[in-house]
């Protein structure tokens, strides 16, 4: 079992909706949390990052965390197509900083 | 990229030739760190420094060493270039061990 799961997609959404993109973990030492966007034949962007549980906005998007379940999500509200891309969830214990990366999950946001 | 460029972007090579890629920073970050990307298996750590000469492994070090001779400047070179290193590698720069990291726009090597 990979230490980050994360669902490869695709998940095609119409304009306007509300995405969830989502990852689960196993290593508890885990406390940075961080999500990346990567279009096609980019590298990736970091989107959102957060130390610890608890939510973070920025926009129109919103990431939260769950130490406790062992989750992170990241929300997109009023997805345009420019949102089209691939996420990537990322995660660190800290101390050299180490990433742990999901393999990402695609989305498309259709007209 | 956050003054992050990687040379080349693009390389074909024939197995058994060495092949060096480099990432040049302009930052002044202290973390550097090297990435490949293959699908089903998201971004994997290659290796990382934490300073002029100081470097580490990740957990797919094995086929490739690195140098970092100069704060800006981190080398990765595959010593007798392989198939299964045809990939693509991301470099990436963080100012402190435990910050957000910056990528830069990869380099697509193909060995044949």
């Amino acid at each position: 079992q990979k230490e980050v799961e994360q669902d490869p997609g695709p998940l095609s959404v119409p304009e306007g909706a509300i995405v969830s993109l989502n990852c689960t973990y196993s290593n508890s030492a885990f406390q940075y949390f961080m999500w990346y966007r990567q279009y096609s034949r980019k590298g990736p962007e970091l989107l959102m990052y957060t130390y610890s549980s608890g939510n973070k906005e920025d926009g129109r998007f919103t990431a939260q965390v769950d130490k406790s379940s062992k989750y992170i999500s990241l929300f997109i509200r009023d997805s345009q197509p420019s949102d089209s891309a691939t996420y990537l969830c990322a995660m660190s214990a800290g101390g050299g900083n180490k990433l742990t990366f999901g393999t990402g999950t695609q989305l498309k946001v259709e007209l | 990229d956050a003054g992050i460029t990687q040379s080349p972007r693009h390389k074909v090579t024939e197995t058994g030739t060495p092949v060096t890629l480099r990432c040049h920073q302009t930052e002044n970050h202290r973390y550097m760190y090297w990435y490949r990307q293959d699908p089903g298996h998201g971004l994997r750590l290659i290796h990382y420094s934490y300073g002029v000469k100081d470097t580490d492994k990740g957990e797919v070090s094995d086929g490739y060493s690195v140098s970092r001779s100069k704060t800006e400047d981190f080398l990765l070179t595959l010593e007798s270039a392989t198939s299964s290193q045809t990939s693509v590698y991301f470099c990436a720069i963080s100012e402190r061990g435990q910050d957000e990291q910056y990528f830069g726009p990869g380099t697509r090597l193909t060995v044949t």
